[in-house]
């Protein structure tokens, strides 16, 4: 497609739901990341797929965060048992080549209640 | 840790005027600064990047200017509209990772 696609655009989960958050990078960029936008911050990086590989997922905040990209094309992110702290923007970004170029979805708006 | 320290929080000019923003780091694994614009409801847009071995770099009315010895780079807006306002971010990259400052809020008064 002509852009990074993220669904839905607004979720609202109840405490302790999983939610599960989709990305449809730009058609033949290798490279795929999540980052969470906390209100009023910069984004913060979660986690890289290069392909379908997961190469650094150094930045997911605790072990109910996953995230899978498992035909090298489309990613989810996956929460499980939501808390409060997690209600944030998830922004998807694709890139052709690593560390350049990146392009921005327009983010799934996740609130936690 | 924020690596990447960005100021003023948040910055109001009038139209025509040159907002500066400023923006320094500690790691000097980092290779590439972007600055992305971001307006409200969508995802950050790339602007201009710059590499390390430039010390100044212009598109359009957007210059980075880059100073490796300090560690510090900065965006300059020439003649700003009221289209510009929005939150700005530097950035800085090393390896696969994109470390983002806190952000700029920008408004440019008619």
């Amino acid at each position: 497609g002509a852009g990074v696609s993220q669904s839905p655009r607004y979720k609202v989960a109840k405490r302790g739901q999983d939610v599960a958050l989709r990305c449809d990078p730009i058609s033949g960029h290798v490279s795929l990341f999540w980052y969470q936008q906390a209100l009023g911050q910069g984004p913060e990086f979660l986690t890289y797929f290069q392909n379908e590989a997961q190469l650094d997922k150094s930045g997911l905040p605790s072990d109910r965060f996953f995230a899978e990209r498992p035909e090298g094309s489309v990613s989810t992110l996956k929460i499980q048992r939501t808390q409060q702290e997690d209600s944030a923007v998830y922004l998807c970004a694709s890139s052709a080549t690593v560390g350049y170029g990146y392009t921005f979805g327009s983010g799934t708006r996740l609130t936690v209640v | 840790q924020q690596q990447v320290k960005q100021s003023p929080q948040s910055l109001i000019v009038q139209k025509g005027g040159i907002p500066i923003i400023n923006c320094a780091y500690e790691n000097t694994a980092f290779d590439y600064f972007p600055w992305y614009q971001q307006f409200p409801g969508k995802g950050p847009a790339l602007l201009i990047a710059i590499r390390p071995d430039v010390s100044e770099k212009k598109e359009g009315r957007f210059t980075i200017s880059f100073n490796k010895s300090a560690k510090q780079f900065s965006l300059h807006i020439m003649d700003s509209q009221p289209g510009d306002s929005a939150t700005y971010f530097c950035a800085a990259t090393s390896g696969s990772r994109l470390t983002f400052g806190e952000g700029t809020q920008l408004t440019v008064n008619p």
